[in-house]
């Protein structure tokens, strides 16, 4: 069965800190992958997704990027942190257009 | 560009009582349609996934419908139960592999 792993669970860093959160897939190929932030009080949106290996589109211009090195691993990343950049964090996958959409547990990021 | 709306934006019931969770979106150009559950700091639970042919699908408890040429998807919890509490959240796929969300309704089923 397919499985989706996202870490870390909390995460509290400073202003101008750098950002690493990870998301891995297992037990599919070619998965489909999203990030999406939910801020405190409104909904989901989405950040980037990816259809495959270094195919990454951005939807939301700001200081984050993500890179897809594997098939089933998604990484968001930040070189400086922002007190915006605070919000709750998604990473979500499915397999083909008309297939079930699976998240992760996501990472609640606080910066100070 | 889509939109999503649900309604009501919170919901409380006392335990037993069926009910209808509501969502409207503008475009029906649409793939299918999902439901969800977040429970409070958590993250979204798949309850119900709906092709654009279809008009029905049921889980358990749950049963979920879609119009698309409205525009609008019910989600019907039957005999509610206080492990329900939770927002449950809609979401549309269209072409380009984007989903667009609603802002959820808050459930609170009291014992």
């Amino acid at each position: 069965s397919q499985t989706i792993h996202q870490w870390p669970a909390t995460l509290v860093q400073p202003v101008g800190s750098p950002l690493s959160l990870e998301c891995t897939v297992e037990g599919t190929s070619n998965p489909n992958l999203y990030w999406y932030r939910q801020a405190a009080g409104r909904g989901l949106q989405l950040l980037f997704y990816s259809v495959g290996i270094g195919q990454i589109s951005s939807e939301v211009p700001q200081n984050l990027s993500a890179s897809r090195p594997q098939d089933r691993q998604f990484i968001l990343s930040s070189k400086k942190l922002l007190l915006s950049d605070s919000g709750f964090y998604l990473c979500a996958w499915h397999f083909q257009m008309n297939t079930e959409a699976f998240f992760g547990q996501g990472t609640r990021l606080t910066v100070v | 560009k889509q939109e999503v709306t649900q309604i009501p934006a919170a919901l409380s019931v006392p335990e037993g009582e069926n009910l209808v969770l509501n969502c409207s979106f503008t475009d029906s150009a649409i793939y299918n349609l999902q439901w969800f559950r977040q429970d409070p700091g958590k993250g979204l639970t798949s309850l119900l996934l709906i092709q654009s042919s279809q008009r029905e699908q049921t889980s358990g408890r749950l049963n979920a419908s879609l119009d698309k040429s409205s525009g609008r998807s019910t989600l019907y919890i039957a005999a509610s139960q206080p492990g329900d509490s939770a927002t449950y959240l809609c979401a549309v796929r269209r072409v380009g592999n984007q989903f667009y969300f609603g802002t959820g309704t808050s459930l609170t089923v009291i014992p």
